[in-house]
């Protein structure tokens, strides 16, 4: 059963620099969401891109951007770190577009920013 | 806007007790509400779920009900076990694929 995977696992990066995640979707899934979650929160919606497209966008900066590949992979940048950007970043797919659709949670990046 | 809170944010039980966790939100436009269980260091598993046509929705020892009219929703876990320790966290779908948290309950179970 090949669920939702991020890579990589783990990222330490310092202030300033730039990072990219990744995200493969659940097999035959199109739609692909980014979630930050601080420590001792709830998930933080970031994007959300369904047949390539960005369909909604969460309250963060334009530092910020994803991107979604045919494949349905995605991915998600964050440009000129800041300490407060130390967060779990997960990936959450879901079979369409819609409010109402399942969405599951790949295990997450954790990245940590110095 | 979009907002949901849940209570409380830690819940002790012992063992085979019944275990419930209430969220309220502020957009009466939402209509899908899933719950989400966290165990350390892993990712959030979606449980259960329940669609605005559907008062009560039952999995085994898991329960979601849900009050369009004074909106709120909640989780009831019955026969605790250990292994029902994590975080839980309620939600409410916001549009496309969009999920709003709640900020999570820290439940306990002691054997």
């Amino acid at each position: 059963d090949a669920g939702v995977t991020q890579s990589p696992t783990h990222l330490i990066k310092t202030r300033g620099q730039h990072v990219t995640l990744r995200c493969s979707p659940i097999s035959g899934h199109k739609s692909v969401s980014w979630y930050q979650q601080v420590l001792g929160q709830g998930p933080q919606f970031i994007f959300q891109y369904y047949e390539k497209e960005e369909r909604g966008r969460g309250n963060f900066p334009d530092r910020f951007s994803a991107r979604q590949f045919p494949n349905y992979s995605s991915e998600l940048n964050v440009n000129a770190l800041l300490l407060g950007d130390s967060a779990l970043y997960l990936c959450a797919s879901s079979w369409a577009q819609g409010s109402s659709y399942e969405q599951y949670f790949g295990p997450g990046t954790r990245l940590t920013v110095t | 806007g979009e907002n949901v809170e849940q209570h409380p944010s830690t819940l002790s039980v012992q063992e085979g007790d019944s275990a419930v966790i209430k969220c309220t939100y502020s957009d009466s436009a939402s209509n899908y509400f899933p719950w989400y269980k966290q165990e350390l260091g892993k990712r959030p598993q979606l449980i259960i779920d329940i669609r605005s046509n559907v008062g009560e929705k039952k999995d085994q020892r898991i329960a979601v009900t849900l009050n369009k009219t004074a909106k709120h929703f909640s989780l009831h876990i019955t026969e605790t076990q250990p292994e029902d320790s994590a975080v839980y966290f309620c939600a409410i779908g916001g549009g496309y694929n969009k999920l709003i948290f709640g900020a999570g309950t820290r439940l306990a179970v002691h054997p």
